[in-house]
């Protein structure tokens, strides 16, 4: 089955910091998705991506589909920002397979 | 527009009890999958169901889980029998459509644990 790496695993940012989020994929893919799973364990939609860029707030992600990966980027952090991100690509006709995340804590 | 709902959110059983999620999808959504979280793992697929019909169960586990989705209600995830391996958060999510363009939303899960 398609496989997918989330780097880095862990990233700790001081209130303020910029960072880059990366989502590796091993085969060719019409969907994909971000997540954030904040402190209280609610998993939140960021985006729904399959090629190109998006922008919401603080927050944009980019995916290139044809070198299978995709970016999260995250400006001005806060500390509201911290939990786990998630990417997330199809694995079979409707299955969502998810990576392993990047565990973020945004220090004040 | 309400999002997927679950509850209970919290769910406390003693081993050899039952455990009973549910999962309203969200308004508009016929489609509704269930995904199994472990502790400092990624969601792992279980079941995929539309109204009255299981399409996908090949993630969930042959003995004491079972899923459905009826007519009317909500969608159903039951475990029989938990064991303490069961510990998890389970997600539901929904979508307007299947097939692999499909944009799923969650819901906010539901953390069992087995004493």
């Amino acid at each position: 089955g398609i496989q997918v790496e989330q780097s880095p695993p862990d990233l700790i940012l001081q209130e303020g910091a910029n960072s880059t989020l990366r989502c590796n994929f091993s085969d060719s893919v019409n969907n994909l998705q971000w997540f954030h799973q904040n402190p209280w364990g609610q998993l939140i939609n960021l985006f729904y991506i399959p090629s190109g860029t998006k922008q919401n707030g603080r927050l944009s992600a980019t995916t290139v589909a044809t070198e299978r990966y995709s970016l999260l980027y995250i400006s001005s952090s806060q500390t509201t920002d911290s939990g786990v991100y998630f990417c997330a690509v199809p694995q079979g006709d409707w299955d969502m397979r998810f990576g392993a995340g990047t565990r973020l804590t945004v220090k004040p | 527009n309400a999002g997927v709902m679950q509850n209970p959110r919290h769910l406390v059983r003693r081993r050899g009890q039952e455990a009973r999620l549910r999962c309203s999808p969200m308004k508009g959504h016929s489609h509704v999958y269930w995904y199994r979280q472990l502790p400092e793992e990624g969601l792992k697929f279980m079941v995929y169901l539309q109204k009255e019909n299981i399409i996908d169960e090949s993630g969930m586990p042959k003995e004491r889980f079972s899923a459905e989705f009826p007519k009317e209600g909500p969608s159903i995830l039951r475990i029989q029998q938990v064991v303490r391996g069961d510990s998890a958060a389970y997600f539901c999510a929904s979508s307007d459509t299947s097939g692999t363009y499909n944009e799923q939303f969650f819901g906010p899960g539901t953390r069992l644990t087995v004493l």
